[in-house]
C-alpha cells in the first residue's frame, strides 16, 4: 500500500520568502510522486513529477521538489513567494507501473501575506 | 484548461435520489478516472476505466457505479444518495493506463440536501 503525508493543514508566508511544503511518502515500490496545486473553484493542475532520473525537478511557476530516497520525502519548494501563489497544495504517489491509482495527501493551504 | 471537461459543474439534489456525472477525457486519451473530494475524506480515487473496461477500483461504494462509453466520455452514477456523498467529484484522463501523468477537469460539486 502506498500512502502519502503532508506535515501542516496550512502554510503562511509573506510575499517574497521562501516556500517549504512538506510531503513525506510510504510505498513498497519505486514511486511516482507528483505535487498539484488547486486554486479556489477549480479543478487540479500539475505543478511537477518525479519518475525516474534527476532527483531534483523543476515545474511550472518557479517550483520544485526534491526526491530524497533516503528520507522518503518529496518536499516543494519555491525561493520567492507570490500572491498567486496561495492555493491548496496536494502531494501524491503512485506506482510504477500499473494502474495509476493517485494517492493524495490531505493537502496544504499555503497563504501569502503582503 | 486541461481539456477534460465535466458537467454539470454544480448539482443540487435530495437524499435518496439518483444523479449522474459526466466527463469528457482529452482528446486521445484511453483512460479516465474518477476521484472524490470530501472535507472528512480528502482526496479519494473511486475507479479506472480504459478504452471501455474497468482497470481499478478504489474506495467506491456498491451506490456508486461507472462506465466509458465507446466515444470514451465516462459517466459517474450515485445512486441512494446520502448526505455524506456531498462532494466534489474530479474526472482526470491520461494516454493510457499506464501513463503516469492524468489530467483533471474542473469538477462537479454535488450538494445533497
Amino acid at each position: 500500500a502506498q500512502s502519502v503525508t503532508q506535515l501542516g493543514s496550512h502554510v503562511s508566508v509573506s510575499e517574497g520568502a521562501l516556500v517549504l511544503l512538506r510531503c513525506n511518502y510510504s510505498s513498497s515500490v519505486p514511486p511516482y510522486l507528483f505535487w498539484y496545486v488547486q486554486y479556489p473553484n477549480q479543478g487540479l493542475q500539475l505543478l511537477l513529477k518525479y519518475t525516474t532520473g534527476a532527483t531534483l525537478v523543476k515545474g511550472i511557476n518557479g517550483f520544485e521538489a526534491e526526491f530524497k530516497k533516503s528520507e522518503t520525502s518529496f518536499h516543494l519548494t519555491k525561493p520567492s513567494a507570490h500572491m498567486s501563489d496561495a492555493a491548496e497544495y496536494f502531494c501524491a504517489v503512485t506506482s510504477l507501473r500499473g494502474f495509476q491509482k493517485l494517492v493524495f495527501g490531505t493537502g496544504t493551504r499555503l497563504l501569502v501575506s503582503p | 484548461d486541461s481539456g477534460v471537461t465535466q458537467t454539470p459543474k454544480h448539482l443540487i439534489t435530495a437524499t435518496g435520489q439518483r444523479v449522474t456525472l459526466r466527463c469528457s477525457p482529452r482528446s486521445g486519451d484511453l483512460s479516465v478516472y474518477w476521484y472524490q473530494q470530501s472535507l472528512d475524506q480528502g482526496l479519494q480515487f473511486l475507479i479506472q476505466y480504459y478504452n471501455g473496461e474497468e482497470r481499478a477500483k478504489g474506495n467506491i461504494l456498491e451506490r456508486f457505479s461507472a462506465q466509458q462509453f465507446p466515444d470514451l466520455h465516462s459517466e459517474l452514477n450515485l445512486s441512494s444518495l446520502e448526505l455524506g456523498d456531498s462532494a466534489l467529484y474530479f474526472c482526470a484522463s491520461s494516454v493510457d493506463e499506464g501513463s503516469n501523468e492524468q489530467f483533471f477537469g474542473p469538477g462537479t460539486r454535488l450538494t445533497v440536501l
